[in-house]
């Protein structure tokens, strides 16, 4: 069975530090993977996605940057936090058929 | 590009009853739709989805959608709801089967009253 782990499950951070979310899904060889952010409010919006090691795809700028390092691995990160990063950062995997995203418990952050 | 609407920010049932959670879709070639469901503080899982075939389909936890396209519809109904079944509930639509832009509705909030 696949799992999916996100890290940290929460972190409070301040003002123009830098951060780093990690993502790791098991037992999926080669998924599409994605990074998603829920404001407080609740809507989802995609940020970046991987097809495949090493190529990421942006959608939204949201001052973050995406990488993945390994086939199993996704990390979002950023060098200088603003307040708007505040907000839930889901990671999750699919498949090229089949349009099923599977999430993470995703990473809560506060920036003060 | 596809844009996806669910009209009710929050539906509030007694344990037992029915319930219907609406979303309309606008696109105009195929799409993929799908349900997801969120408890609080946690990530969504999947429920169910549709693409083509029988525009009724079934999904986990007697959830299930029926597909509209002369109403641009994917409604999520459940006969008798639980009070486990309190959560956010998304709408997603793709014109794609690859879900690199995988489009969420807002969402609607369940309250289960006992």
């Amino acid at each position: 069975a696949q799992t999916i782990h996100q890290w940290p499950v929460a972190e409070i951070k301040a003002v123009g530090s830098p951060l780093s979310l990690g993502c790791t899904i098991k037992g999926k060889s080669s998924p599409n993977l994605y990074w998603y952010w829920q404001a407080t409010g609740g809507t989802l919006q995609q940020l970046f996605y991987s097809i495949t090691v090493g190529q990421v795809e942006s959608v939204v700028q949201l001052n973050l940057s995406a990488s993945r390092p390994k086939d199993d691995q996704f990390i979002l990160s950023t060098e200088k936090l603003l307040l708007s990063h505040s907000g839930f950062y889901l990671c999750a995997w699919g498949q090229n058929s089949g349009n099923t995203l599977y999430f993470g418990e995703g990473s809560r952050l506060i920036v003060v | 590009t596809q844009t996806v609407s669910q009209s009710d920010a929050h539906v509030t049932v007694f344990e037992g009853d029915s319930v219907e959670l609406r979303c309309n879709y606008s696109y105009g070639g195929s799409i993929y739709l799908s349900w997801y469901i969120q408890h609080h503080g946690r990530g969504l899982q999947f429920l169910l989805k549709y693409y083509s075939g029988n525009p009724v389909v079934q999904g986990v936890n007697g959830f299930e959608a029926e597909f509209s396209k002369s109403d641009s519809s994917f409604h999520l109904r459940k006969a008798s709801v639980h009070w486990s079944d309190s959560a956010v509930y998304f709408c997603a639509v793709s014109h794609t089967g690859g879900a690199d832009r995988l489009t969420f509705g807002k969402g609607t909030q369940l309250i289960i009253q006992p």
